[in-house]
């Protein structure tokens, strides 16, 4: 079964550095999406991406996040100097043009920042 | 705006045993409602799902039926295996093609 394979699983960081979180979506679907998941609190949507540009994003994503679709199969998140509070599970997930219910997720990335 | 409520965990049960997780949500409009679960190590899986008022989305021994008057989506199963230990996760889509809603997610444990 096609997934959405996500790189690092697990990354620490340093407060102020930057961080690239990397997708690769399921090969034919066109909508992708990044949540993440602070621990114990709910899953949150961060950023959709649809026809190489943002169609929504929510008040979490502002200034110091970026997303990018640098090729055809990868979708990266980009923080650009993190916080303590950034530490977080970031789940990307896609779906296909047409099955607005049915998104796939990856495995999520773990973001520690120290 | 759009939110859901699921009981808190840790739930912990015995091989056999019969689960409810509850889900009550708030929404605007008819929302489409949905369970999500991810095993230990995996990625957040769509479980089942339910588009309108009083259908029953059904998977893996797994059922929730979609309650418009007591605005919930409660999770079911009659008999869990130790395979089943996961977090649950409820979610809604108040309005097609806008970002799915989570609830904190429950963590089962079921002992054999």
């Amino acid at each position: 079964e096609p997934e959405v394979t996500q790189t690092p699983s697990h990354q620490v960081t340093q407060m102020g550095q930057e961080v690239i979180l990397r997708c690769v979506p399921i090969s034919n679907h066109l909508y992708f999406y990044w949540y993440r998941q602070i621990l114990g609190q709910k899953v949150e949507f961060l950023v959709s991406f649809y026809n190489n540009e943002i169609s929504e994003k929510s008040e979490i994503f502002d200034d110091q996040f970026s997303v990018e679709r640098p090729d055809g199969s990868n979708f990266t998140l980009k923080i650009r100097s993190t916080k303590l509070e950034d530490s977080a599970m970031y789940f990307c997930a896609s779906r296909r043009t047409g099955d607005g219910n049915t998104i796939y997720f990856g495995e999520g990335s773990w973001l520690t920042v120290v | 705006g759009d939110s859901v409520t699921q009981m808190e965990g840790p739930v912990t049960l015995s091989e056999e045993a019969f689960l409810t997780i509850n889900c009550t949500y708030t929404a605007t409009g008819y929302p489409s409602l949905f369970w999500y679960v991810q095993y230990p190590g995996e990625g957040l899986q769509l479980l089942l799902k339910a588009t309108k008022a009083d259908d029953k989305g059904s998977n893996k021994g797994f059922e929730a039926t979609y309650r418009k008057e007591t605005t919930s989506f409660h999770l079911e199963k009659g008999s869990v295996q130790v395979s089943d230990s996961a977090v649950y996760f409820c979610a809604l889509r108040g309005v097609p093609n806008t970002p799915l809603v989570f609830g904190k997610g429950t963590r089962l444990s079921v002992i054999a």
